[in-house]
């Protein structure tokens, strides 16, 4: 059965610094997605990620997917308070329409 | 931009009581699939369906559960006799040809 954990489960940066969170998972997946979520509402779509070596970008965020590791990072650059959310990965179970979510990452940014 | 409704916002229920939540999906859009958020805790796949069918349900997602499109237009998530632990966001997801997901802002649902 596929799991997929992330890392940090809390995250508080400073404006203008650089981190990335980290999501693995146990098993062959056909596909990676991130979301955002802010307290209280529904989830956001940032990014869908197919294949080894995906890279995808949106501003100050970035993700990228490594099937062989079965890890996807999603990268912050330059960090800004607008980011601070709690942040999603999920993973598509092979063959499945089942979506496993990880627990997410609850990112601040501090001023 | 599209957009998935869902109603009502908030429920508060007796333990033991049947709730209906409601998602209004985009015109068009044919895949749905329901999801549930406890409170602060990650975010559980419950149930897809297309064409009139489940395609697949979760775990979770027992005999209590049932979905439809009863007017070939709204999705609904009914839950028979609820239960403590059903408390939690529901959140409905709708999809057309394609990867783009639209999410509905979500039922939270309390029961006492």
């Amino acid at each position: 059965e596929l799991k997929v954990e992330q890392n940090p489960l809390f995250l508080s940066m400073q404006e203008g610094k650089n981190y990335t969170i980290y999501c693995n998972y146990s098993t062959t997946s056909d596909r990676l997605y991130w979301y955002r979520q802010d307290p209280g509402k529904s989830l956001e779509s940032l990014f869908v990620l197919l294949s080894n070596g995906a890279v995808k970008q949106e501003g100050r965020l970035m993700a990228s997917l490594d099937t062989k590791a079965r890890l996807s990072t999603l990268h912050i650059t330059a960090a800004v308070h607008d980011l601070s959310a709690t942040y999603f990965c999920a993973a598509l179970q092979g063959g499945s329409e089942k979506l496993v979510f990880g627990k997410g990452t609850k990112l601040t940014v501090n001023p | 931009e599209p957009e998935v409704t869902q109603t009502p916002s908030h429920q508060v229920t007796q333990m033991g009581q049947e709730v209906i939540l409601r998602c209004v999906p985009i015109s068009n859009h044919l895949y749905f699939y329901w999801y549930r958020q406890i409170l602060g805790q990650k975010v559980e796949f419950l149930v897809s369906f297309y064409n009139n069918e489940i395609s697949e349900k979760s775990e979770i997602f027992d005999d209590q559960f049932s979905v439809e499109r009863p007017d070939g237009s709204n999705f609904t998530l009914k839950i028979r006799s609820t239960k403590l632990e059903d408390s939690a966001m529901y959140f409905c997801e709708n999809r057309g040809i394609g990867e783009t997901q639209y999410f509905g802002p979500g039922t939270r649902l309390l029961v006492l």
